[in-house]
């Protein structure tokens, strides 16, 4: 009965690997988020699509690269990983009047 | 543009004390406010929002915010602190009803001393 749903829950991989996240929410929402929690728990907006279409793009290394197959759906692809990129990943989903609904997070260590 | 501001990074009570969360807010527009919880290595949750509608909204696990606009002020309450409610609580502001983006204030570590 999960609403938004992340995988892997957890992420060790070495420097300079490329690595993907999954997202998928059965709340019927039509736009979804990633965002980013740093070590000192500060949250921030990468990317939202809506309706498969990306409509926020904040300043984020291409190396991060999303994408929405379905509407229920959206992955975070990861190019070249630095140690910089170690946090948490949340995705979230959200109502037309904007209430956002987050996942249980992604835990990525790049060592 | 729109901010948050957390006051206090980290506020600690007693049980059964009152639990009092800050948050100021600025937005050029009238805003919409959230106050989501994070329990250790968790998601967010959604504690309560405004939307609005009535100045003082009511929430899930016994919380409640009023809406000051002459303060922009949007405060998180609570009459009596459980053990559980130890957490990290997070205000954020939108622009409203048909935006996506989401501020999101520094956050609070609540802790609650038995």
């Amino acid at each position: 009965d999960t609403a938004v749903s992340q995988t892997p829950k957890y992420l060790v991989t070495q420097m300079g690997n490329d690595k993907s996240i999954k997202c998928e929410q059965n709340l019927g929402h039509d736009t979804m988020y990633w965002y980013k929690q740093d070590s000192k728990k500060f949250l921030k907006i990468m990317f939202s699509y809506n309706n498969k279409e990306l409509i926020i793009n904040e300043t984020v290394p291409n190396r991060f690269s999303p994408k929405s197959p379905d509407k229920a759906h959206l992955n975070l692809h990861i190019n070249s990983l630095e140690l910089g990129d170690s946090a948490v990943y949340f995705c979230a989903s959200s109502q037309p009047e904007g209430t956002q609904y987050f996942g249980p997070g992604t835990r990525l260590l790049v060592l | 543009a729109q901010s948050v501001t957390q006051l206090g990074s980290h506020v600690s009570v007693s049980e059964g004390a009152l639990v009092l969360l800050r948050c100021n807010y600025s937005s050029s527009v009238p805003p919409y406010l959230f106050w989501y919880v994070q329990y250790p290595n968790q998601g967010l949750q959604l504690l309560l929002k405004y939307t609005s509608a009535a100045t003082l909204v009511k929430g899930i696990n016994g919380f409640e915010a009023e809406f000051k606009k002459s303060e922009t002020s949007f405060h998180l309450t609570k009459p009596s602190a459980h053990m559980s409610d130890a957490a990290e609580y997070f205000c954020a502001v939108s622009r409203g009803s048909g935006t996506y983006k989401y501020i999101f204030g520094t956050g609070t570590r609540l802790k609650v001393l038995a």
